[in-house]
C-alpha cells in the first residue's frame, strides 16, 4: 500500500472555472476526511466520510464544494464557480478507527491556485 | 474561536540539543493529542500520540507530555538533529459523539535546527 494517494499535486485554474480533486485513501481505511490549509495556519476540517455516507461537513464548505465517496472508496472534491479565496492547500487523510492512536494518514495534497 | 494554539511561530535550536515545542488547548472534551510534522510541498506526517488519561508518552527521540489541569501538551525532540527541520503541527481529537474524530489543528510552529 503506498498510503493515501492525491490527484492532482498542483492545479492552477481561472476564477470562474470548476475544479476536481480525488483522494485514493489507505484501502482498509473506512474514515475519510478532507482538510483545507491556508499560508500560515494549521489544517481546516472541511468534510468527513465513513465509508459513502458523508456524514459531516465544515461551515467552511459553501454550497459551491461538493464531496462524495462512491462505494466508499476514493473520494472527490469539487469546487463550482472558483474565487481566488479558495486558493489553498487541499488534503485528504483517512483513518481506520477515528481513535487518536493511528495517527490518521495524510495525502500530499492539492495545491490551488485561482488566477 | 480557536480550540487548540501554538503561540510560538518559531523556534531555532542548535543541532543536538533540545527542541521544545508548545501547544495549549481549551476543550476539555478533546481525548487525544497529535504531533505532525510537515515538510514544504508535503502532507502532515504523524509523529506521536498521547491519550487524555496519560501524562506522557515517548517513541525515540520523541516525547509528548500533557498536562491535562493546565490544557497544555508539548513536544521534546532530543538530540534535534537538522532533518528535524520543518513545520510542527499539534492537534486535538474528540472521539466521542458528534465530532466523528475530526482533528483541530494548532497554527503550527516552524523549527529550524542548526548544525
Amino acid at each position: 500500500d503506498t498510503g493515501v494517494s492525491q490527484d492532482p499535486r498542483h492545479k492552477i485554474t481561472k476564477r470562474g472555472q470548476n475544479v476536481t480533486f480525488r483522494c485514493d485513501p489507505i484501502s482498509e481505511h473506512n474514515r475519510l476526511y478532507w482538510y483545507r490549509q491556508t499560508l500560515g495556519q494549521g489544517p481546516e476540517f472541511l468534510t468527513y466520510f465513513q465509508n459513502e455516507a458523508q456524514l459531516e461537513k465544515s461551515r467552511l464548505l459553501s454550497d459551491r464544494f461538493s464531496a462524495e465517496r462512491p462505494k466508499g472508496s476514493f473520494s472527490t472534491l469539487e469546487i463550482q464557480r472558483t474565487e481566488q479565496g479558495d486558493s489553498a492547500m487541499y488534503l485528504c487523510a483517512s483513518s481506520l478507527s477515528g481513535q487518536g492512536e493511528d495517527g490518521y494518514t495524510f495525502g500530499s495534497g492539492t495545491r490551488l491556485t485561482v488566477v | 474561536d480557536q480550540q487548540v494554539k501554538q503561540n510560538s511561530p518559531s523556534l531555532s535550536v542548535q543541532e543536538g540539543r533540545i527542541s521544545i515545542l508548545n501547544c495549549d488547548y481549551t476543550n476539555s472534551m478533546f481525548d487525544y493529542f497529535l504531533w505532525y510534522k510537515k515538510y514544504p510541498a508535503e502532507g502532515p506526517t504523524f509523529l506521536i500520540s498521547i491519550s487524555s488519561i496519560k501524562d506522557k508518552n515517548e517513541d525515540g527521540r520523541f516525547t509528548v507530555f500533557l498536562n491535562k489541569s493546565a490544557k497544555h501538551l508539548s513536544l521534546h525532540i532530543v538530540p534535534s538533529q537538522p532533518g528535524d527541520s520543518a513545520v510542527y503541527f499539534c492537534a486535538a481529537l474528540d472521539a466521542g459523539g458528534t465530532s466523528y474524530g475530526k482533528l483541530t489543528f494548532g497554527q503550527g510552529t516552524i523549527l529550524t535546527v542548526h548544525p
